[in-house]
């Protein structure tokens, strides 16, 4: 039990389909980040959230949009995905938006796009 | 981007032997952390470095941060198979945000 919560734990979609992906943390946490891991390649940070408000998008193509609703819940909607889009995908949350916090990351969601 | 160099890519190591990676940066660092990766499972954090030629002992690991805090080492004394996984390192860039190394993936034959 990490408690960081992620789903769904496997994803397989057309290139055409709309899919979210959830993640929910039960650390009482105040950041919450998506990344992107791919076969070979550090982990990619595509957004992170402080206090349910976005503050850093590290030029993320428009197909992914991520969703905040509050301290606990981050969403990850897709559409329009590409091939390359086909990776490993963690949530993960820390105490603060710091870099002097651990990160706790979830078990990630793994998605295929065909 | 910043680059976070970690060496080796990959290491094979007889159960037993013992196991070194290396974190690089250019730049002076407030921190580094470190974070292993089970084959199919996840980062888990493992320590932080603050202070220059700090050295801290988890068990059979050992983490170095080097006295310019431009380096770290995480060391394993007498690998065992639970040890198989990648090895990250993190530094901190200038926001509030961590760049990942590109890890050392440890296996070890039994």
């Amino acid at each position: 039990e990490t408690g960081v919560t992620q789903t769904p734990r496997h994803l397989v979609m057309g290139m055409t389909n709309k899919k979210s992906l959830k993640c929910e943390q039960h650390l009482g946490h105040n950041a919450m980040y998506w990344y992107k891991q791919s076969a070979k390649k550090p982990l990619e940070l595509m957004f992170v959230y402080s206090l349910e408000e976005r503050v850093e998008n590290n030029s993320v193509p428009s197909r992914f949009s991520p969703e905040c609703p509050n301290s606990s819940h981050l969403f990850l909607h897709l559409h329009t995905l590409q091939p390359e889009d086909s990776a490993l995908y963690l949530c993960a949350s820390s105490l603060g938006y710091s870099n002097n916090q651990p990160q706790h990351f979830g078990d990630g969601t793994r998605l295929s796009i065909l | 981007g910043q680059q976070v160099m970690q060496i080796p890519q990959y290491q094979h190591v007889q159960e037993g032997e013992d196991f070194t990676t290396y974190c690089n940066s250019s730049t002076t660092l407030s921190n580094i952390q470190w974070y292993k990766q089970r084959p199919g499972g996840h980062p888990v954090f493992l320590i932080q470095l603050v202070k220059s030629g700090e050295v801290k002992k988890q068990k059979r690991l050992t983490f170095q941060f080097g006295e310019a805090k431009k380096n770290s080492s995480l060391h394993i004394t007498a690998t065992q198979t639970t040890d198989v996984g990648t090895y990250f390192c993190a530094q901190p860039n200038t926001g509030n945000q961590f760049y990942f190394g590109t890890g050392t993936s440890l296996t070890v034959i039994p």
